[in-house]
């Protein structure tokens, strides 16, 4: 069956630590994001990729890091100086990224740092 | 400024009703895509609807429909009757279209909470 899938679906650190959330998808989609989603928010774009090795930021990258070496992977690394990890984060993809492209949602990874 | 907004923290409706959740956006671009999500509890989310910003006739997709008002900036979705299963986070989103400084970008509202009461 064609999706994203990420893993792992809860994950658990120590503050100062890095993290790296998996994002990976079988579309054959040009475009993959990154949304972070706070309790009772809507989803904030952290970073997206419209080709592979290109990536730019979005709205709040600032303790963010990815990297896109392959059409079907795009993890995204949570570093020591993100100041609030905590929260719930969604992977997505879309053909192309134009305006009219629908865009296909992961499960979703809950990362709590303590 | 936001892009946008969803005035509505929370609805409830009858099941078997229908309800309609509001969304305005706010863009000067004349190419742009409005999106409805559902976020049940479980987290994920749902894809429901889609409207271009070209596109002359409403869209609908079974029980969604998308009130689409180009000049009021405005892209409600009204549900028809409503189900038990209705119930959950909702969420509309734009993304603008080439030549836009956001190409490529969702930009998403803060959501509607909907409860559908037996």
């Amino acid at each position: 069956d064609g999706g994203i899938t990420q893993s792992p679906k809860y994950l658990f650190r120590k503050e100062g630590q890095n993290v790296t959330l998996s994002c990976e998808q079988n579309l054959n989609h040009d475009a993959m994001y990154w949304y972070r989603q706070d309790p009772g928010q809507g989803l904030r774009l952290i970073y997206y990729s419209q080709i592979v090795n290109d990536f730019q930021k979005g709205d709040i990258a600032e303790g963010y890091s990815v990297s896109r070496e392959k059409k079907e992977s795009f993890p995204l690394t949570v570093t020591s100086a993100q100041k609030n990890p905590t929260a719930f984060y969604l992977c997505a993809s879309s053909l192309r990224g134009l305006a009219g492209d629908e865009q296909y949602f992961g499960p979703g990874t809950r990362l709590t740092v303590t | 400024a936001q892009k946008i907004t969803q005035t509505q923290p929370g609805m409830f409706v009858q099941e078997k009703e229908a309800v309609t959740l509001d969304c305005t956006y706010d863009t000067s671009d004349q190419s742009y895509g409005l999106f409805w999500y559902k976020q049940p509890s479980s987290g994920e989310m749902i894809f429901l609807i889609y409207q271009g910003s070209y596109d002359e006739q409403n869209a609908t997709e079974g029980r969604y429909s998308l009130n689409f008002q180009k000049a009021r900036k405005s892209a409600n979705l009204v549900i028809s009757a409503s189900q038990l299963g209705d119930s959950a986070m909702y969420f509309c989103a734009m993304r603008e279209g080439p030549g836009g400084t956001s190409y490529g970008k969702l930009t998403f509202g803060q959501g509607t909470i909907l409860t559908v009461h037996p």
